[in-house]
């Protein structure tokens, strides 16, 4: 069975330009969730959809992030505009159900703002 | 809060050798969740074993165990027989059941095993 698959895997972009992360859940997982690694701050959730809704944003940095889940099999993690401090390792990972069920992680998609 | 420490930012251990990772955990909520997830140096987060707070016995994955001591709150990870392969970072991870999905991760511990 296909894991959580993610993309870009590597994406470097320029300051003030638009970056959209793609991730594709496990297949019949109902909660999604997206995290940023740095070495300054670990591993930190940034949101987390169930059902396709939105649970908790309150990861989310700041007004230039922004997450959608529009249907069971897609999420996107929007930044816009990106700054340097955004470079980062972005994970997206998926659970069968909220609560009680182990977290799947995708590859990653690894950042750099230039 | 909830909280997670793992206090040995790095481990050797030679191969065939068994190895423990430390991990403490904090919380004051009864119902839990405990992980723990292998970064090699690709990248990806591999999920390990799993430990629920009401679980009666220590979580076993093939070489993979969890020393579960509910008391002290502290959930290490024992790994047996080392390989090279398991040369990684590891991350404990918490969630507290039925408040949050969040998981809560330590800082990780790298692991490198020699020959």
């Amino acid at each position: 069975d296909a894991g959580v698959i993610q993309s870009p895997r590597h994406e470097v972009t320029e300051m003030g330009q638009e970056v959209t992360l793609r991730c594709k859940p496990i297949s019949g997982h109902n909660s999604l969730f997206w995290y940023r690694q740095t070495m300054m701050r670990g591993l930190e959730l940034l949101i987390y959809f169930n059902n396709n809704v939105p649970i908790d944003d309150s990861g989310m940095p700041e007004d230039r992030f922004s997450a959608k889940m529009p249907n069971a099999s897609f999420s996107t993690l929007k930044i816009q505009p990106s700054e340097p401090r955004d470079s980062a390792v972005y994970f997206c990972a998926s659970s069968l159900t909220q609560h009680t069920d182990t977290q799947y992680f995708g590859p990653g998609t690894r950042l750099t703002v230039l | 809060a909830q909280k997670i420490t793992q206090t040995q930012p790095g481990m050797f251990v030679q191969e065939k050798e068994a190895v423990t990772l430390d991990c403490t955990y904090d919380t004051s909520d009864p119902s839990y969740g405990l992980f723990w997830y292998k970064q090699p140096s690709s990248g990806e987060m591999i999920f390990l074993i799993y430990q629920g707070s009401y679980d009666q016995q220590n979580a076993t994955e093939g070489r993979y165990s969890l020393n579960f001591q509910k008391a002290r709150k502290s959930a290490n990870l024992v790994i047996s027989a080392s390989q090279l392969g398991d040369s990684a970072m590891y991350f404990c991870a918490m969630r507290v059941l039925y408040n949050t999905d969040k998981l809560i991760f330590g800082t990780g511990t790298r692991l490198q095993v020699f020959p």
